[in-house]
């Protein structure tokens, strides 16, 4: 597809467990970015990848979150052992990644909700 | 500490009228000022940016206004229609670091 693609789109969970969730960026799209919205709140910045690699991951809130990012394309941000806090939406975002940070082309999210 | 703030929770505004929404930001290394709308269930979507350089930018019926002394930017729609109603988020950088997003306002736009 054209857009930034997410998947799940939604994900139950029981606390304890651990999630994965998948973002497919824009064809060509060399930056990724990984926010979350928890309820009531603004988007928090999680990690942030140029190419595979990941120059600021000041955003991931504990050792339980991590993220991945193969072939300059797809991501999977991981969650261990979650934990109730973590039920938020997570969105993925991806740009062209030149120069000073522009426009972000966003995906629909993937809401976790963890019991 | 919050960054970027957006002190209006929700705006509602008469269709035709004028909506103003407001953001306000502590980092004066930040050059670069976004407008981001998002409808429930969907991701954010660009809206309008401003660079540090300007202190106004247009497109059609939304306007952005940058005031660098007060480190205040606010967003002008004008006129305003019910398909506006949606969360407006602003977002800020400095140079090539992740946006920096306020908590969003809520804005109705009532026929």
């Amino acid at each position: 597809g054209a857009g930034v693609s997410q998947s799940p789109s939604n994900k139950v969970t029981e606390k304890g467990k651990d999630v994965e969730l998948r973002c497919d960026p824009i064809s060509g799209h060399t930056a990724l970015y990984w926010y979350r919205q928890s309820l009531g709140q603004g988007l928090e910045f999680l990690i942030y990848f140029q190419g595979n690699s990941a120059p600021d991951k000041s955003g991931l809130p504990s050792d339980r979150f991590s993220a991945e990012r193969t072939g300059g394309s797809v991501s999977t941000l991981t969650i261990q052992r979650t934990q109730q806090e973590d039920s938020a939406v997570y969105l993925c975002a991806s740009s062209t990644g030149t120069g000073i940070t522009g426009e972000l082309f966003f995906g629909e999210g993937s809401r976790l909700t963890v019991l | 500490d919050q960054q970027v703030k957006q002190n209006s929770p929700s705006l509602s505004v008469q269709e035709g009228r004028i909506s103003i929404l407001n953001c306000d930001y502590t980092n004066s290394m930040f050059d670069y000022f976004l407008w981001y709308k998002k409808y429930p269930a969907e991701g954010p979507t660009f809206l309008i940016s401003i660079s540090s350089i300007k202190d106004k930018n247009e497109d059609g019926r939304f306007t952005v206004f940058l005031n660098k002394s007060a480190k205040h930017l606010s967003l002008h729609i004008v006129p305003s229609q019910p398909g506006d109603s949606a969360v407006y988020f602003c977002a800020a950088s400095e140079g090539n670091t992740p946006l920096v997003f306020g908590k969003g306002t809520r804005l109705s736009v009532i026929a």
